[in-house]
């Protein structure tokens, strides 16, 4: 998986509560990507990062904020987490490299079910 | 928005077989397209990839081809096995994306020993 892990790998938590998923590259690669998969909508992107402390929205925003503090990690919260925010999360790298950042390696991901 | 389909949503083949699979996307300056194979509780891997200025581009028994005019592109597999049985997914990456990739909905493949 290119380099890239998940923690945890599997989590189940109940409505309402604060949880963190975290996303670790030993890649040095600069773009990472936070992705939700359900099915019926491929995968489709929350948040990313350009480089540490930047990052920006995806299409599927709400609810959910990143934060990447190190170049290596990217974490994604879900402040109060709801029962539609059960999904199985991905994570994805990008070089950057001479402005590529459309070849994207991806993580195991994290099935979250929201009780 | 943006989209990509991605037909059929389910491809039953007998080993031996070939299987396509078909992308359409919507915006003109998409100019690189990639594949991925995602097995049963693992993440997506990239299997090809295809950028704008080729119209083919294989990789042993698969290969990607790719109708800029028509907006779309197809998965070619051949001499098909059953470890080739997985979710198979495009993806179209442009510039009025925001630069991001775009995933189609998936294909499930299933090969028949």
């Amino acid at each position: 998986d290119a380099g890239i892990t998940q923690s945890p790998r599997h989590k189940v938590t109940e409505t309402g509560t604060p949880v963190t998923l975290r996303c670790h590259q030993t890649e040095n690669h600069r773009y990472m990507y936070w992705y939700r998969q359900d099915p019926g909508h491929g995968l489709r992107l929350i948040h990313y990062s350009y480089g540490v402390k930047d990052t920006d929205k995806g299409e599927v925003s709400d609810g959910y904020s990143v934060s990447r503090s190190k170049t290596e990690d990217f974490l994604l919260t879900l402040e109060s987490a709801t029962s539609s925010q059960t999904s199985v999360y991905f994570c994805a790298i990008s070089s950057g490299v001479s402005g590529r950042t459309d070849t994207q390696y991806f993580g195991p991901g994290t099935r979250l079910t929201v009780l | 928005g943006e989209n990509v389909e991605q037909h059929p949503s389910t491809l039953s083949v007998q080993e031996g077989d070939s299987a396509v699979i078909k992308c359409t996307y919507s915006d003109s300056a998409s100019n690189y397209f990639p594949w991925y194979k995602q097995e049963l509780g693992k993440g997506p891997q990239l299997i090809i990839d295809i950028r704008s200025n080729v119209g083919e581009k294989k990789d042993q028994r698969i290969a990607v081809t790719l109708n800029k005019t028509a907006k779309h592109f197809s998965l070619h597999i051949t001499e098909t096995q059953p470890e080739d049985s997985a979710v198979y997914f495009c993806a179209a990456w442009g510039r009025n994306q925001g630069g991001k990739l775009i995933f189609g909905q998936g294909t499930e493949l299933s090969v028949k020993p």
